[in-house]
């Protein structure tokens, strides 16, 4: 199994601004999908964009995904203090084996 | 429909002591994932069970055990615990079956702390 790493480790915006982060990975992939976690709590699912996907979008989030780069791309836009969190990718090998999580992204949005 | 549901919530512990968390899967979920988050190492892969049986397995020591039950509920076990065991233990439950895309419900976790 592989693990995206996500990049930057920390990001701090304003309210109403658009945060972007960025994800990496080594193997062929089945999809990634993309995770939050607020603070001590459980991950909560995103959004998943499958290998022969482009750019998928819910509500205020776009994702992207570049399989030739082995990157992907999470958008949040119009950013809200809720929006406050870690996030995670976790690309899914095409083994289907066990998600694995990076360091995650620490979002902080101000009010 | 019932999330994923982990007792105990919060728990201390004293080295060389054992403990057991359980987790209870959303229903009709046969495969139940386990990770431990740390500040220090992040999110950690334990392993994952499928039907009674440990299908993926982390890279952690054999003090870490685990099981699953034919109601697909699983618990976990930490024998002979080390202050650095010290950790939010997240139970994530998926469908499990080919064809599935992988994704997981978590949790609230287990909050550990070894004295």
């Amino acid at each position: 199994s592989q693990q995206g790493e996500e990049d930057p480790q920390a990001l701090s915006i304003q309210e109403g601004e658009n945060a972007t982060m960025n994800c990496s990975y080594k193997t062929s992939i089945n999809n990634l999908q993309w995770y939050r976690q607020n603070s001590g709590r459980g991950l909560v699912h995103l959004i998943l964009i499958r290998s022969n996907e482009r750019e998928k979008h819910s509500g205020r989030l776009r994702v992207t995904l570049d399989t030739s780069k082995k990157s992907s791309s999470l958008l949040i836009t119009a950013s809200r203090a809720a929006d406050t969190a870690s996030y995670f990718c976790a690309p899914l090998d095409t083994g289907r084996r066990a998600l694995t999580f990076g360091s995650g992204t620490r979002l902080q949005v101000q009010p | 429909k019932a999330g994923v549901t982990q007792t105990p919530r919060y728990l201390i512990k004293t080295r060389g002591q054992q403990v057991t968390l359980s987790c209870s899967p959303i229903s009709g979920h046969r495969s139940v994932s386990w990770y431990q988050q740390t500040p220090g190492q992040g999110l950690q892969f334990l392993f994952e069970y499928f039907s009674e049986t440990q299908r993926n397995k982390g890279n952690f020591p054999g003090r870490f055990s685990g099981r699953q039950f034919s109601n697909s509920r699983s618990e976990m076990n930490v024998s002979t615990l080390e202050l650095g065991d010290s950790a939010l233990y997240l139970c994530a439950s998926s469908l499990g079956t080919s064809g599935y895309t992988g994704e997981l419900f978590f949790g609230e976790g287990s909050r550990l702390t070894v004295l």
